[in-house]
């Protein structure tokens, strides 16, 4: 079936350190990819989406590339800041009828960024 | 703005009770969703639910119920709270565009932190 992983945190960085979250899937056809982002405290919140391979989505400095090739959407940013610790997840969703309306998600990633 | 509210940010309830968890979003989305939060477990889908009346189980509806009367608003029921039901439920929901089949992304609530003791 479709899943996503991502790799196992904490990841902890100084400020301004540049920052790759990795993420894989394994999906049938074609799916769309997201990051969300939950902050101490929050519910989870869209950081970023790509919907066909090759696309990259961005957002506060945030970059994936949905690449079909290796079946990848990693997470990156050049330069942290403390504002950006957070768990941040990865997730997929595929339009095959009758599933298209969940998400498959990664477990998460907990990023703490020191000053 | 996009809104989605749960009716509690924390809740204390003994082993035993019924529990309700509200859920409303403002945004007219046809979905809705109900997960549980757990540390290493990542996010788990309870129910969902894809229309007025519709409902659908995800993938650990064990001990869970839902409603779904009104478009805005999806609740969730604990008929028998257990301590192994303490979590944190996190509600959300989104519209599909039936044209291109793709569901668009999820907006969730701040969550209810659930402890049963």
């Amino acid at each position: 079936g479709d899943s996503v992983t991502q790799m196992e945190g904490p990841v902890t960085l100084s400020e301004e350190a540049f920052l790759t979250i990795n993420c894989t899937y394994t999906a049938t056809g074609y799916p769309s990819l997201f990051w969300y982002v939950q902050y101490p405290g929050e519910g989870l919140q869209l950081l970023l989406k790509a919907t066909k391979a090759d696309d990259k989505g961005s957002n506060k400095g945030f970059e994936a590339t949905y690449r079909k090739e290796t079946t990848s959407f990693h997470l990156e940013k050049g330069s942290v800041q403390v504002s950006d610790s957070a768990v941040y997840f990865c997730a997929l969703t595929t339009p095959r009828a009758g599933n298209n309306r969940k998400l498959i998600w990664g477990l998460g990633t907990s990023l703490a960024v020191n000053p | 703005d996009v809104k989605v509210t749960q009716s509690s940010r924390y809740l204390v309830k003994r082993t035993g009770e019924k529990v309700f968890l509200e859920c409303v979003q403002d945004m007219d989305h046809e979905n809705m969703f109900w997960y549980r939060q757990d540390p290493g477990l990542g996010l788990r889908l309870i129910y969902f639910s894809y229309d007025v009346k519709m409902k659908e189980k995800g993938d650990i509806p064990e001990g869970y119920s839902v409603s779904r009367e009104k478009k805005e608003r999806f609740s969730l029921i604990l008929e028998s709270a257990s301590t192994s039901q303490t979590s944190m439920y996190l509600c959300a929901s989104s519209t599909l565009r039936l044209r291109q089949g793709i569901m668009y992304e999820q907006y969730f609530g701040p969550g209810t932190r659930l402890t049963v003791t």
